[in-house]
């Protein structure tokens, strides 16, 4: 079974800098992976994906993500971050074939300030 | 292109009364389909999925129930409500098997 860990529940950034935001899954196959955001009281966003090939994946609004399978990671970055990036983001991750089920981390909620 | 529609937007319903939420998918044919239930401040949780009409396959057991009566569309629902059912439901499409998953905007139900 998959499981996702998003070990930072608040992160906070001053505008214009730099973003890590940390993913690590567990699955003893072959991942899909999948980050997504949700602004209050909306739903998910997605923000990119990985299925296979190049391990950085580049996202909507300047957003990537870095498949590193010896890590079991996939963390999310953005080189700099602007007010409307405030939101919570989720990490998540399907086997890459059969059981179309899907795990989500926890959440990380990103406060962007002044 | 694609698009997903959740009803209603919000809900207010007693304890012991029963629920239905939709979903509808326009511009895809033979989606699978997903619903998630997410607690206030927290991770979304799958409960079904369905990749052909008339099959749904459940993955949390929450006295809840699903029925995909067409293809473009996914029915949520329970003959009595629990207040732990109280949260925000959400409705998903993928295009194949395991691909990212497309949310709707979520159904927000608070149970009295």
């Amino acid at each position: 079974a998959q499981s996702v860990t998003q070990p930072d529940a608040r992160v906070t950034v001053s505008e214009g800098a730099s973003l890590q935001l940390r993913c690590k899954y567990s699955y003893s196959g072959t991942p899909y992976l999948f980050w997504y955001v949700q602004y209050p009281r909306q739903g998910l966003q997605l923000l990119l994906k990985y299925y296979s090939g190049d391990p950085v994946v580049q996202g909507v609004n300047g957003f990537e993500a870095e498949f590193i399978k010896s890590n079991s990671s996939f963390h999310l970055r953005k080189a700099s971050v602007h007010w409307s990036d405030s939101a919570v983001y989720f990490c998540a991750v399907s086997a890459s074939t059969g059981n179309y089920k899907y795990v989500f981390g926890a959440g990380t909620r990103l406060k962007v300030i002044a | 292109a694609q698009t997903i529609h959740q009803w209603p937007v919000a809900e207010i319903k007693a304890v012991g009364s029963p629920l239905s939420l939709g979903c509808t998918i326009k511009g895809k044919s033979s989606p699978n389909l997903y619903w998630y239930w997410q607690a206030t401040g927290g991770t979304l949780q799958q409960l079904f999925y369905s990749i052909t009409v008339g099959q749904v396959e459940s993955v949390v057991q929450l006295n809840l129930s699903a029925s995909r009566p067409k293809d473009d569309q996914f029915i949520l629902s329970t003959e009595k409500l629990l207040l732990s059912h109280s949260g925000f439901y959400l409705c998903a499409w993928s295009p194949r098997n395991n691909q990212a998953p497309l949310f709707g905007e979520g159904t927000r139900l608070s149970v009295l």
